[in-house]
């Protein structure tokens, strides 16, 4: 039972656009939400977060946008750069159990000069 | 600040065999979490100690074992290694463990290959 899913496995995007990952979650018990970006032979590296009491968090060129309802979050990138290319993991966690996170399966994200 | 360092970065084992993995947290941090990441199944918590109590356990069966020290470092065991434990362990730690007030640091993982 897949509780967090990435549907799009990858995404290629010009530099200077804007990109979107996005992210579905079937939980409703999940209140708290994270971006976390992986180079290989590296850990995933915390991007942004956002708490179910938001439904936007912005920081830099980085901007998680939560729906509720639709049980939806997606991550956009603006302006997208060459170095933003990498894996993009989606996690979530009921903040009452802890510092469990529940990943998707991850998009990789390439951004072509 | 030093990272979240794992050792060793790689090993090699074969079927039934048992291994040790290794992750010291970033100074301070009590909260250790491990995960696992093969391609079929992303990345799953496997477990989380925190002040060398586990806390918190994934759907794993009972050959996936850890601990934690008193100085905040921690170490998995698998016992009778199966093919499909081929996967990259990543340790991640933070200052108390709670999603929402304190982000984890994730170690570079160790890639486990059972042959």
């Amino acid at each position: 039972d897949q509780q967090v899913k990435q549907n799009s496995p990858s995404l290629s995007v010009q530099e200077g656009r804007i990109s979107i990952l996005n992210c579905d979650y079937t939980n409703s018990m999940f209140d708290y939400f994270l971006w976390y970006k992986k180079y290989p032979a590296e850990g995933p590296t915390f991007l942004i977060s956002i708490s179910s009491i938001k439904d936007k968090n912005e920081d830099g060129r980085f901007t998680v946008f939560l729906n509720k309802s639709a049980k939806h979050l997606s991550l956009h990138i603006v302006p997208s750069q060459p170095g933003d290319s990498a894996v993009y993991f989606c996690a979530a966690s009921e903040m009452a159990s802890g510092s469990r996170l529940t990943f998707g399966e991850g998009t990789q994200l390439t951004v072509n000069p | 600040k030093a990272g979240v360092t794992q050792t060793p970065r790689y090993l090699i084992k074969t079927r039934g065999q048992q291994v040790t993995l290794s992750c010291s947290p970033i100074s301070g941090h009590r909260s250790v979490s491990w995960y696992q990441q093969t391609p079929g199944q992303g990345l799953q918590f496997l477990f989380e100690y925190f002040s060398e109590t586990q806390r918190n356990k994934g759907n794993f069966p009972g050959r996936f074992s850890g601990r934690q020290f008193s100085n905040s470092r921690s170490e998995m065991n698998v016992s009778t290694l199966e093919l499909g434990d081929s996967a990259l362990y990543l340790c991640a730690s933070s200052l108390v463990g709670l999603a929402g007030v304190n982000e984890q640091f994730f170690g570079p993982g160790t890639r486990l290959t059972v042959l």
